[in-house]
């Protein structure tokens, strides 16, 4: 079935560096993928929806100069946390829609960052 | 913004007895969708309603659409100890899809 996969897994960076998140989609193309945060004992919120080849588009309140997204081939979109502080930290999930099989969306792993 | 109530927030429960949860909302939907989440992972799709009355089943779960696509249920029957986790609604409108705050359920030995 349609996995999407996310990556890294889990990361620890320094505060005031920058750090990368991949989500990618294994046996489908995606035009479109969606970034969620979770804090801990929290629900998801929606970031951001990542369309293929153009800009992303920021919900209420997400800063979009922070949270940099590039959703640049229809298997791959990416998260930039830039300039990560320690309230960065949290549990970033990506989904992506697969027009194949009739908009199903599918939810990568999730990936823990800490910012220490 | 639109408001979405899940609730109950936590429920614990004996195995072996059924659970009910549900989610309200103000605005209308064209899709229910329900989520189940463990510890560190990604939420796993459990059921997906399209149709405003729709009943589906799957497997001991089954889930409601609500006639004014304002709210849906989703009952699990006979919980065993691997139900155990968060449960979230999420309706999808504007091809986006929202979560609710989540029902954890646990489960007494």
């Amino acid at each position: 079935g349609a996995v999407v996969s996310q990556h890294p897994s889990w990361v620890i960076c320094k505060s005031g560096t920058s750090v990368k998140i991949e989500c990618r989609s294994l046996d489908f193309q995606a035009t479109t993928m969606f970034w969620y945060r979770q804090f801990p004992k929290q629900s998801l919120m929606l970031m951001a929806t990542s369309n293929e080849g153009s800009k992303a588009t920021y919900e209420q309140g997400v800063e979009k100069d922070k949270f940099l997204i590039n959703h640049a081939s229809l298997t791959l979109s990416t998260l930039t946390v830039t300039s990560a502080h320690p309230e960065d930290s949290s549990f970033y999930i990506c989904s992506a829609r697969d027009k194949g099989t009739g908009n199903t969306i599918y939810f990568g792993e999730g990936s823990w960052l800490t910012v220490v | 913004g639109q408001q979405l109530n899940q609730s109950p927030q936590s429920m614990f429960i004996q195995e072996g007895e059924d659970v009910s949860m549900n989610c309200t909302s103000s605005s209308i939907f064209n899709t229910w969708l329900w989520y189940k989440q463990e510890p560190g992972e990604g939420p796993v799709l459990l059921i997906a309603l399209y149709k405003a009355g729709e009943l589906t089943s799957n497997g001991r779960l089954t889930a409601q659409f609500g006639i004014t696509r304002k709210d849906s249920f989703l009952n699990i029957s006979a919980s065993i100890p691997s139900d155990v986790g968060i449960y979230f609604c999420a309706p999808n409108r504007d091809d986006k899809i929202i979560f609710g705050k989540g029902t954890r359920l646990h489960i007494l030995p």
